[in-house]
């Protein structure tokens, strides 16, 4: 099981300001992702990381933006936050070896006011 | 467009019954696939995972996998309390792209004492 640590795990914040949702894992994982979940909806996948300078977006658009600037940390930003990024955040990490399994952080749940 | 089928339930199991929860996906070539248990305002926690048709058994848990349906389930023996939870079914894609996960919107369970 991996150790992956998500801060802070509550944020409310007001419209515009500029957030970083940090991530941090201490397994050496070089995968690294984030994914987005709405209260009882389904988990998408909004940015990974193969590894150092490598990031992607994923399935689901997002006007969120992430750095990979360590192996350990992920972290993702909003520019100017909107009502429409409330949601949970949910950072994952795996192995490039072996198994897809990933294993997720806490959370961050996020309320922009 | 890959998708994962849950039913949303919920399914509600006396205490000390089989729980059996069910998952369709529709991209024939998912090779991976995962079950992940999520108690409410908590993060996914990776129970069971299967790669290969058949059963594969971890303790009171068990995943069916039938590729050829495009099925997989989850039984759960001797179900207690604590079982109680959101239970999401997960599908990785073959190697290339983005290997996020994707995610079913979950089978909430609840167990009755």
């Amino acid at each position: 099981e991996a150790d992956i640590y998500q801060t802070p795990r509550y944020l409310v914040i007001g419209t515009g300001k500029k957030i970083t949702l940090e991530c941090s894992q201490t397994m050496g994982h070089d995968k690294m992702y984030w994914y987005q979940q709405d209260p009882g909806m389904e988990l998408h996948l909004i940015h990974y990381s193969y590894g150092v300078n490598s990031t992607e977006k994923g399935d689901l658009s997002s006007e969120s933006t992430v750095s990979r600037i360590r192996t350990e940390h992920f972290p993702l930003t909003l520019e100017s936050a909107r009502p429409s990024h409330t949601s949970q955040y949910l950072c994952a990490s795996r192995s490039v070896e072996g198994t897809h399994e990933q294993y997720f952080g806490p959370g961050t749940r996020l309320t922009v006011t | 467009q890959k998708e994962v089928e849950q039913n949303s339930g919920p399914l509600s199991v006396p205490e000390g019954a089989i729980a059996s929860l069910n998952c369709t996906y529709s991209d024939r070539v998912s090779q991976s696939f995962f079950w992940y248990r999520q108690y409410s305002g908590k993060s996914p926690e990776l129970i069971m995972s299967i790669y290969s048709n058949g059963d594969k058994e971890d303790g009171r848990f068990t995943a069916q996998l039938n590729k050829a349906s495009q099925y997989v389930s989850l039984l759960i023996r001797d179900s207690q309390p604590s079982d109680s939870a959101t239970y999401l079914c997960a599908v990785t894609p073959p190697g290339g792209g983005a290997d996020g996960l994707t995610f079913g919107k979950g089978t909430h369970l609840i167990i009755q004492p």
